[in-house]
């Protein structure tokens, strides 16, 4: 079946160091892949997505690129602020499936 | 624009309470609807999902139950609450052309005692 493994965390960094949350995952065919964050009590936020191979989707300075070769889309940010803390969620669906399966999460502390 | 309502916000209960949570979406129509689980320490669990009015494919097996009354209301609900129910419970909406992306709601933390 489908599975997507993020590294564990926590990780902690101090503000704007660089940031890199590894994502791969396991599907048949060609998903879409996406990463939401989870700041702290509130729901999921979709931060970016990616529907094709080489895609690279982007928001707030956050970047992931659909790496079919290696089965990855890392989370990448140059340099991470104070208000970046939070979980962030690796996800994949599958075309035709009504299910999107997730990641465990990997929360982020960021220090001053 | 579409916005997503999760209500109430928080919840405590007792152990054998009845639960009913719920969740409506407004700005598009016939969406695909979800309730996700979220307890500590055990990441994301989809409980139920729904394609339409009164059709519910259920996940996992266990003491909740969710209906879907209205096009944009989804209701999951409880008649005995266990301790391992308390949790984080979020739902989700996606277009009904197929889930990408889905948008999740505020959520509602229920805790059972």
């Amino acid at each position: 079946g489908n599975s997507v493994t993020q590294m564990e965390g926590p990780v902690t960094l101090s503000e704007e160091a660089f940031l890199t949350i590894n994502c791969t995952y396991t599907a048949t065919g060609y998903p879409s892949l996406f990463w939401y964050v989870q700041y702290p009590g509130e729901g999921l936020q979709l931060l970016l997505k990616a529907t094709k191979a080489d895609d690279k989707g982007s928001n707030k300075g956050f970047e992931a690129t659909y790496r079919k070769e290696t089965t990855s889309f890392h989370l990448e940010k140059g340099s991470v602020q104070v208000s970046d803390s939070a979980v962030y969620f690796c996800a994949l669906i599958q075309g035709g499936s009504e299910k999107l399966v997730f990641g465990k999460g990997t929360k982020l502390t960021v220090n001053p | 624009s579409q916005t997503i309502h999760q209500w109430p916000a928080t919840l405590v209960q007792p152990v054998g309470s009845p639960l009913s949570l719920e969740c409506t979406v407004e700005g598009t129509s016939n969406p695909n609807l979800y309730w996700y689980r979220q307890a500590a320490g055990r990441g994301l669990q989809l409980l139920f999902y729904s394609v339409g009015i009164g059709q519910i494919s259920s996940e996992v097996p266990q003491n909740l139950s969710a209906s879907r009354p209205q096009d944009r209301q989804f209701i999951l609900s409880s008649k005995k609450l266990l301790l391992s129910d308390s949790g984080f419970y979020l739902c989700a909406w996606c277009p009904s052309s197929g889930g990408v992306p889905q948008y999740f709601g505020p959520g509602t933390r229920l805790l059972v005692l």
